[in-house]
């Protein structure tokens, strides 16, 4: 099937700990996001990045590592993790030209909950 | 910062009503795009609108674009159960999307 996905679905850890989100597409987009949704569904962009490129760094507090080894891939790193980092944490990729025209294509999301 | 504002934020509709949710943002854009996010579930590309005056329609959805009032509309016909969700509106500024907070549709059997 051809998508993004992202692992884990789901993630609960203790303060302090550091984690880390993985996520692939196979459409061969050029672009590819992560996105914060807070508890009241709030979707905020975090990063962007165009073939391995950072291209948007929101303020993020630099906890935050994206890496893209590639373009098929974006993953998270979250060093210290506070309670205010529980989410819903969704990547998504895109491709600027037609036909798409940056019509964004979500990954299912990764739930993480700070204990 | 660009500014996108949903309205209203939460929607509770008969089946078989019509109603319009409408997206107003707060800089020039070209580009506009809706999506739909069921409980728990991602997000579903529902419409791209590239131009002042576009209009684009999906079964009992319809969505338009006027850039010259920073305004963009969904419209439901007739509604149905299966389109309860969360409807988002979302603007490009340079490759850079500003989301808008979400409406909540409840359409009741």
């Amino acid at each position: 099937d051809t998508a993004v996905s992202q692992t884990p679905k789901y993630l609960v850890t203790q303060m302090g700990n550091d984690k880390s989100i993985k996520c692939e597409q196979n459409l061969g987009h050029d672009t590819m996001y992560w996105y914060k949704q807070d508890s009241k569904k709030f979707l905020k962009i975090m990063f962007s990045y165009n073939n391995k490129e950072l291209i948007i760094n929101e303020t993020v507090p630099n906890r935050f590592s994206p890496k893209s080894p590639d373009k098929a891939h974006l993953n998270l790193h979250i060093n210290s993790l506070e309670l205010g980092d529980s989410a819903v944490y969704f990547c998504a990729s895109s491709q600027p030209a037609r036909p798409s025209y940056n019509e964004q294509f979500f990954g299912p999301g990764t739930r993480l909950t700070v204990l | 910062e660009l500014k996108v504002e949903q309205n209203p934020l939460f929607l509770s509709m008969q089946e078989g009503k019509n109603y319009t949710i409408y997206c107003n943002y707060s800089t020039t854009s070209d580009r506009l795009y809706w999506y739909r996010q069921d409980p728990g579930k991602s997000l579903e590309s529902l419409f791209v609108l590239l131009s002042n005056g576009a209009v684009k329609q999906e079964g009992r959805l319809m969505a338009s674009l006027d850039t010259k009032a920073r305004l963009s509309t969904l419209h439901i016909t007739a509604a149905v159960h299966d389109l309860s969700a969360t409807y988002f509106c979302a603007v490009d500024n340079f490759n850079k999307f500003y989301f808008g907070s979400g409406t909540k549709l409840n359409v009741k059997p």
